[in-house]
């Protein structure tokens, strides 16, 4: 089945350390997406790429790193300049960047700790 | 900020219609409406998006007003596995296409 897979579920790491979360889609989007979710609140964009090799930040990109090599992998960083790691991070997609009505596809999210 | 206003929260008793509501008064020509629901702990998922004409699929409908100020997001026959925070979202038209969601609706299907 298509989708988009997130690894691990479940993440925790000591401050200061630089963590990776994986997000892999077999939907051959062109476009991916990275949210973060704090609790009780909405989803907030912190990077989004169109095509390959290519990404722009989103409205809290601050301490976040992304690199986009492959269509199907959007990896994120989240380094030890980040104030805030701990939260709840969602990867999406969606199919042609130029499509205005393409709908996203979130994954199962990773739920990053940092004590 | 986003640019729909949903209430915070409702209810609904099992069996029921659940109309879930949003106001998107800025909206501007070609921006789609969608909503999405994610349950606890999981990926929003995608329910159903319109621009202009009232849209149904398996698992909603969805009614846009005339003037596309509001939206109405119908669940013909809740279950308690309904139970989820509802976003409407209006698709920001410019390079990066994002999608801006707000705190949206809390649904709790009651038995």
């Amino acid at each position: 089945d298509g989708g988009i897979t997130q690894s691990p579920k479940y993440l925790f790491r000591k401050e200061g350390q630089n963590v990776t979360l994986s997000c892999e889609q077999n939907l051959n989007h062109d476009a991916m997406y990275w949210y973060r979710q704090d609790p009780g609140q909405g989803l907030r964009l912190i990077y989004y790429s169109q095509i390959v090799n290519d990404f722009q930040k989103g409205d809290i990109a601050e301490g976040y790193s992304v690199s986009r090599e492959k269509k199907e992998s959007f990896p994120l960083t989240v380094t030890s300049a980040q104030k805030n790691p701990t939260a709840f991070y969602l990867c999406a997609s969606s199919g042609q960047s130029l499509s205005y009505n393409s709908p996203l596809h979130f994954g199962n999210g990773t739920r990053l700790t940092v004590t | 900020d986003a640019k729909t206003t949903q209430p915070p929260s409702m209810d609904c008793a099992e069996g029921r219609a659940a109309n879930l509501p949003c106001n998107h008064s800025t909206i501007s020509g070609n921006e789609y409406v969608y909503w999405y629901r994610q349950i606890h702990s999981q990926g929003p998922q995608y329910i159903i998006h319109g621009l202009k004409n009232n849209e149904t699929n398996e698992m909603a409908s969805l009614i846009i007003t005339e003037d596309r100020k509001s939206s109405t997001l119908i669940l013909p026959h809740a279950t308690l596995r309904d139970t989820a925070v509802y976003y409407c979202i209006v698709r920001v038209v410019n390079y990066g296409q994002n999608f801006v969601f707000g705190p949206g609706t809390r649904l709790s299907v009651l038995p």
